[in-house]
């Protein structure tokens, strides 16, 4: 079973923000929350990453919760080409778990 | 910098058949990581090869197996096949030393099994 909880679709405007919420209320100390996404006929593609601050980079931004149970990855200006389903993961620094548990991640649309 | 190459990307098999998919990493990497992704759903973690070695593996049957090369590159072998194997196999590449680094994803190699 996948650790992390995710809704199945979310829709948004283009040009708009969109936030996409992961819950993982069974994360360890030792696990960090990676986000990928996969655009139509490819594989996935990382976006970022982060343990307990907020990150940021050239894609998105994921924001924390202090408890660490859940985050929302921020996709600042939406555009077409940002349709695709996103996976919110966790990997274990730790074990060196790169048995990574994909669950079904969110659709997202982004309407024109 | 060629990133995660696959091959073939699309090929169709029957039942019963032996099929042989292969996996180029990105240049530099040498931890090469192998799923299943049936349509509509995640994918699944199948196994991990590093320094030529199985070093995890998920819950998939002795009928998958694989291999890597001692350039890094892999395969991944599925004998007596099944119609429930048709998926698209994704391979993905790392760095073993950057244990938390991003994964690089190829395009896939989308089996059929009629």
């Amino acid at each position: 079973d996948a650790k992390t909880t995710q809704p199945n679709s979310m829709e948004s405007n283009e040009e708009e923000p969109v936030h996409l919420p992961c819950n993982h209320s069974t994360i360890s100390g030792t696990d960090y929350i990676h986000w990928y996404r996969q655009l139509p006929s490819q594989g996935p593609e990382y976006v970022i990453h982060g343990l307990t601050s907020n990150v940021n980079n050239r894609m998105a931004s994921l924001a924390i919760a202090e408890d660490r149970k859940s985050s929302t990855l921020i996709l600042h200006r939406a555009t077409l080409r940002d349709a695709a389903v996103y996976y919110c993961i966790l990997r274990d620094v730790a074990e060196k778990d790169d048995k990574i548990i994909f669950g079904k991640g969110t659709r997202l649309h982004i309407l024109p | 910098d060629a990133g995660v190459t696959q091959s073939p990307t699309h090929l169709i098999k029957t039942r019963g058949q032996q099929v042989t998919l292969r996996c180029s990493p990105k240049s530099g990497h040498d931890t090469v990581s192998w799923y299943q992704q049936a349509l509509g759903q995640g994918p699944q973690f199948i196994f991990q090869y590093y320094e030529e070695e199985e070093r995890q593996r998920g819950n998939f049957p002795d009928r998958f197996s694989g291999h890597q090369f001692p350039n890094y590159s892999s395969e991944l072998n599925v004998n007596a096949l099944l119609l429930g194997d048709s998926a698209l196999y994704l391979c993905a590449s790392s760095l073993d030393r950057l244990n938390t680094g991003e994964l690089f994803f190829g395009e896939g190699s989308r089996l059929t099994v009629l």
